[in-house]
Parts: C-alpha cells; sequence; structure tokens
C-alpha cells in the first residue's frame, strides 16, 4: 500500500539558510500535519492542513511557514535556520471520515535536518 | 501540558517477560493510537482504539482502551528482542484536528 512520501530523507544547511521539505500524502488523504522530534524527545505539533486550509497551528516558530497545495502534497518552509533546528521533522497524513470524523495518522519516514 | 502521560518510561527487560505500558490522560479522546518508533524512522502505526472498553490483539501485543476513553493500555507478552523501541501513545479529542502524544516509553529487551 502506498504510504506518505517525505523528501529529501536527510538535510545539511549552514547556519542563517533556508530548506524547504516536502510530504507526498496519502492517495486520498486530505489532511496533512507536520513535526518535529528533537533527539530523545516526543514528536511536537507544528502545523496541519485540511483540504488546503490552514486547520491547527502548534509550536511552529514564525521563520517557518506551510502550505498545502492542489494536489494535497505539502510543504515546509523553514528560513533563518538555527542550530536548535536540527532535528527529525515528520509529516503525516489522515482522512477527514465520515460526519467530520478524522481518522488516524500515518506517518511518513521523516527528513532529517543537520543544521550546522 | 503534557495531556497524555504515559509510563513506565523506561524499561529494560528479558526475553521472554511481558510487560505493560499505560497511557492516561484526564482528557477524553475520541481515539487512540499505538505507535512504535525506531530511531530515525517515522512512528509506525499498531493499532487504533475508538470504543471505550475495547480491546484488540496483534500477535503478542493487546491493546486496551479504558470505559471512560481516557486511558489505554499496551501489554506485550512473551517480549522479544524485535520489540525494542519507542511506544508512544497519541489521542485526539473531539472537534480537534490535532494529536496529542504521549511522553513515550522506550523499550529495550534483551536476549
Amino acid at each position: 500500500a502506498a504510504g506518505v512520501i517525505q523528501s529529501p530523507r536527510h538535510l545539511i544547511k549552514e547556519k542563517r539558510e533556508t530548506a524547504t521539505l516536502k510530504c507526498y500524502p496519502i492517495p486520498r488523504h486530505d489532511t496533512v500535519y507536520w513535526y518535529q522530534q528533537g533527539p530523545g524527545q516526543d514528536p511536537q505539533f507544528l502545523i496541519s492542513f485540511y483540504e488546503k486550509m490552514q486547520s491547527d497551528k502548534g509550536s511552529i516558530p514564525d521563520r517557518f511557514s506551510a502550505q498545502q497545495f492542489s494536489d494535497y502534497h505539502s510543504e515546509l518552509n523553514m528560513s533563518s535556520l538555527e542550530l536548535g533546528d536540527s532535528a527529525l521533522y515528520f509529516c503525516a497524513s489522515s482522512a477527514v471520515g465520515l460526519a467530520g470524523a478524522i481518522d488516524t495518522q500515518y506517518f511518513g519516514p521523516g527528513t532529517r535536518l543537520t543544521v550546522l | 501540558t503534557q495531556l497524555l502521560e504515559q509510563s513506565p518510561q523506561f524499561l529494560s527487560i528479558q526475553e521472554g517477560e511481558n510487560l505493560t505500558v499505560y497511557c492516561n490522560s484526564s482528557s477524553v479522546f475520541s481515539s487512540l493510537q499505538w505507535y512504535r518508533q525506531e530511531p530515525g524512522e517515522g512512528p509506525v502505526l499498531l493499532v487504533t482504539v475508538v470504543t471505550g472498553g475495547e480491546v484488540k490483539k496483534l500477535k503478542r501485543l493487546t491493546f486496551q482502551f479504558g470505559d471512560a476513553r481516557k486511558d489505554s493500555s499496551l501489554h506485550i507478552t512473551a517480549a522479544q528482542p524485535g520489540d525494542t523501541g519507542l511506544y508512544l501513545c497519541a489521542g485526539i479529542t473531539s472537534g480537534t484536528y490535532k494529536y496529542i502524544f504521549g511522553t513515550g516509553t522506550r523499550l529495550k529487551v534483551l536476549a
């Protein structure tokens, strides 16, 4: 079965550079979530989109922005990178089921961002 | 404020032993998931529970959702080294599109 695809899998950037992470949800999933996971920590919710509109916002820094496109893929744009941004970034997708009930999230393999 | 508390946080056991991981909250969840994550990889879904009192079995893993849908447990029978990993519970409250993750349980099964 198709899974969530994330690219790139690994990314190395210098401080103050920008980075763009991409997420391709499972086909027919209309909701995308972004998470940041530091070493030894549980995933921290950043932002989510439903039908191309932002549906919820978590602890996403102002330096980061994201959007969901017409084909439901999503991009997380990160500017003025800091050392503390080094982490695993996960994308997850789900579908909104009957009566607006949200369905289970499925996670991608993640992008490991290293900021030097 | 962490809404989902997992216990224990760390567990190291011998192969063949049984263990139970708990996920507790004061909030009511419309559904709750258990994931297992290996280092550098994304969390992999193990099970979704939605009905209070529901019990689901996945081979040697038994998952239970509390009657009030505020807590859940994961029981592993005859643990194997391949069970080693980070176990995460995650729940979603009604009317939101955000999952809340538990604090995680790091399990190590020694051969």
